[in-house]
């Protein structure tokens, strides 16, 4: 299994451009999710997801959007890129418990992007 | 106030020393708790999972205190490589279903 993958691994831009950052994993996990990393801020959930077809905001939302037309894959776009979104882009995977929630999450290696 | 919060650190230790880690969190509701270990410029990935009861993994001690809303991690004997940021997660109940938060981390630099 290659667990979570995520490309780019960097990537600059200018402000204003678009990009999709890819997410995929092989595990046949329900939930996925999106985090960004900043010095100080730790893990800032951005985009989550239970399962196909269903998606929901997280604590950081604004400037991104999210789909998940299948099990496997959930894309992050950030539709016009601005400074304040220069980060690690972390996606995470897992299954969902017994209580319908969230359980061991596994991390992709993380996308380091910064926008000039 | 965050819905789960940590001491940053650094905490700088000697080699061999007991340290601790606690993460309290807001929201009473919540479920399941975690502890996570973060290498430099690598991926979160779990250490322990929290069971009410505690658990005790190697030198990794895990505890939950429900009554006063905090997770525990204590590591023994530490090792140069237990020098990491050792991050909490809580999952909170919404009111659209369950997600996962982190807390910010807290930054262990075991010394020789």
């Amino acid at each position: 299994n290659a667990g979570v993958t995520q490309t780019p691994k960097f990537q600059v831009l200018k402000t204003g451009q678009s990009m999709t950052l890819q997410c995929a994993q092989d595990m046949n996990h329900e939930y996925m999710s999106w985090y960004r990393q900043d010095p100080g801020m730790g893990l800032r959930l951005i985009h989550y997801s239970v399962g196909a077809g269903i998606t929901d905001q997280g604590e950081v939302p604004n400037g991104y959007n999210v789909s998940r037309s299948t099990t496997e894959d959930f894309p992050l776009r950030l539709l016009s890129a601005a400074p304040s979104q220069t980060s690690v882009y972390f996606c995470a995977s897992s299954y969902m418990g017994r209580s319908l929630g969230p359980h061991e999450q596994f991390f992709g290696p993380g996308t380091r992007l910064t926008v000039l | 106030r965050k819905e789960v919060e940590q001491d940053p650190g650094p905490f700088n230790v000697p080699e061999g020393a007991t340290v601790a880690f606690n993460c309290t969190y807001s929201n009473s509701a919540s479920q399941s708790f975690f502890w996570y270990r973060q290498d430099c410029r690598k991926e979160p990935k779990l250490l322990m999972s929290v069971y009410s009861s505690g658990n005790e993994d190697g030198r990794f001690t895990a505890q939950l205190n429900r009554a006063s809303q905090y997770i525990s991690l204590l590591i023994r004997d530490s090792k140069l490589s237990d020098s990491a940021t050792y991050l909490c997660a809580v999952i909170v109940l919404t009111g659209g279903g369950n997600k996962l938060t982190f807390g910010t981390g807290t930054q262990l630099k075991v010394e020789l």
